[in-house]
């Protein structure tokens, strides 16, 4: 079974600043997709950005972007120029696809809740 | 365009009452999943659903049933709630790839 670990239970930084969210994950597969998910109070789940195993080059969405390190199982989120509303939980996930299309669902962590000070 | 969407929104059972949760999304995906959110975690899988009339287990799945009767419905039902059972709980759909879950508002039920 894979597992995911998000190693910060809570980030603090100002607003303008850029701040990195750490992933590691565990896993034998070698295809696979991770993901970056955000919840604000809303409590709503928002797919922030996408990285699948077999893609070499780090993905990126505006002011977010991925450190992908294969090898050594990681997948951080950096934030760029971060605003009052990136202030939210954000949840790392692995997802294993299966060869015949469809996947087992997403494996989440636990979570890092991130608060950007004006 | 409605999305991914969950009826009811909040719900307060007694222990040992049974109740359906509704999941119902209008992107034609083919795979659907449940998910429960407590306190402090992650999400966790209950079920999840590849295609109409078919269903599988997930990480938790015990106390839950499901059905998919139909492609665009995935129902999560409770036959017997027990306390442990209070939880945020999301419905979410996709088609692979890309793999993009797209989440519904959850629905937060409490089990005295």
């Amino acid at each position: 079974a894979q597992t995911v670990t998000q190693s910060q239970p809570e980030m603090s930084v100002q607003e303008a600043e850029t701040v990195t969210l750490s992933c590691t994950y565990d896993t034998s597969e070698s295809n696979y997709y991770l993901f970056w998910y955000k919840q604000p109070p809303s409590r709503q789940m928002i797919l922030v950005i996408r990285q699948e195993a077999y893609k070499q080059q780090n993905a990126t969405e505006n002011r977010f972007s991925v450190n992908f390190q294969k090898a050594a199982k990681s997948f951080s989120l950096k934030i760029s120029d971060s605003q009052l509303g990136d202030t939210a939980m954000y949840f790392c996930a692995f997802m294993k696809p299966h060869s015949g299309g469809g996947a087992d669902g997403l494996t989440f962590g636990k979570g890092t809740h991130l608060i950007i000070q004006p | 365009n409605a999305g991914v969407t969950q009826t009811p929104k909040f719900r307060v059972l007694k222990t040992g009452q049974s109740m359906t949760l509704l999941c119902a999304q209008d992107m034609n995906h083919e795979y659907m999943y449940w998910y429960r959110q407590d306190p402090g975690m992650g999400l966790r899988l209950i079920h999840y659903s590849v295609g109409e009339g078919t269903t599988a287990k997930g990480e938790v799945p015990d106390g839950y049933n499901v059905s998919r009767l139909k492609k665009q419905n995935f129902l999560l039902g409770l036959e017997s709630a027990a306390p442990s059972q209070t939880s945020v709980y999301f419905c979410a759909s996709d088609r692979a790839p890309p793999y993009e879950q797209y989440f519904g508002p959850g629905t937060r039920l409490t089990v005295t």
